[in-house]
């Protein structure tokens, strides 16, 4: 596609669902970077992937926190048991390959709003 | 990772030239120093890589004194659009194991 897109672009749920955000990358792109944005507060690295491994994950917050990707495309993160300090928004982008020195592409990002 | 260190928040107004200075002390030799721009309830958008002395896009410029521990981004005559956080990041794809973190920031408002 032209850009990183995401899905959905804003998600309701009730404390104690699950949910799942969608990342569709660049085509082409190997690196892919999941990223958490609180109201007025910086974006928080949770995990990268090169291809379809996860090398660190120690981003993440919790183990109710985990992501996935198949076929070196499509991403999905997946929140298990939702909390209200689970509401922010989720950020996905991908580049051509990981690291500083390489251009990432952001998506616009999944609003998540735990009720 | 080497880490960077710039203002929280900056006020200018429209028609300045806005200054943002990031300091980068333990930057690596393989290190590059990059900048991404967020306007609110949007991701980051890649606005200016830069290695070693001055780099000029149409957005931007990026000035790195030669011991490249710190780098100015230079906006040119400010608009109430260029009102967003900043982002300074320095690394390289080999040596940090491929993350790509982001700091604070540093937000900057426009002024009429």
């Amino acid at each position: 596609g032209a850009g990183v897109s995401q899905s959905p672009s804003n998600k309701v749920t009730e404390k104690g669902k699950d949910v799942e955000l969608r990342c569709d990358p660049i085509s082409g792109h190997t690196a892919l970077y999941w990223y958490r944005q609180s109201l007025g507060q910086g974006l928080e690295f949770l995990i990268y992937f090169q291809g379809n491994s996860a090398p660190d994950k120690s981003g993440l917050p919790s183990d109710r926190f985990s992501a996935e990707r198949t076929g070196g495309s499509v991403s999905t993160l997946t929140i298990q048991r939702t909390q209200q300090e689970d509401s922010a928004v989720y950020l996905c982008a991908s580049s051509s390959r990981t690291g500083v020195d390489t251009e990432a592409f952001f998506g616009q990002g999944t609003r998540l709003t735990v009720v | 990772l080497a880490k960077t260190t710039q203002p929280i928040s900056m006020d200018s107004y429209e028609g300045q030239e806005v200054n943002i200075t990031c300091s980068h002390n333990n930057i690596a030799t393989n290190d590059y120093i990059t900048w991404y721009q967020q306007f609110p309830s949007q991701g980051p958008r890649f606005i200016i890589q830069g290695y070693k002395t001055k780099v000029t896009n149409e957005v931007a410029s990026l000035f790195i004194p030669a011991d490249r521990k710190s780098s100015t981004l230079s906006l040119p005559r400010v608009s109430l659009s260029d009102t967003a956080v900043y982002y300074c990041l320095v690394g390289d794809g080999y040596n940090q194991g491929g993350k790509l973190i982001f700091g604070q920031g540093t937000e900057l408002s426009v002024k009429p």
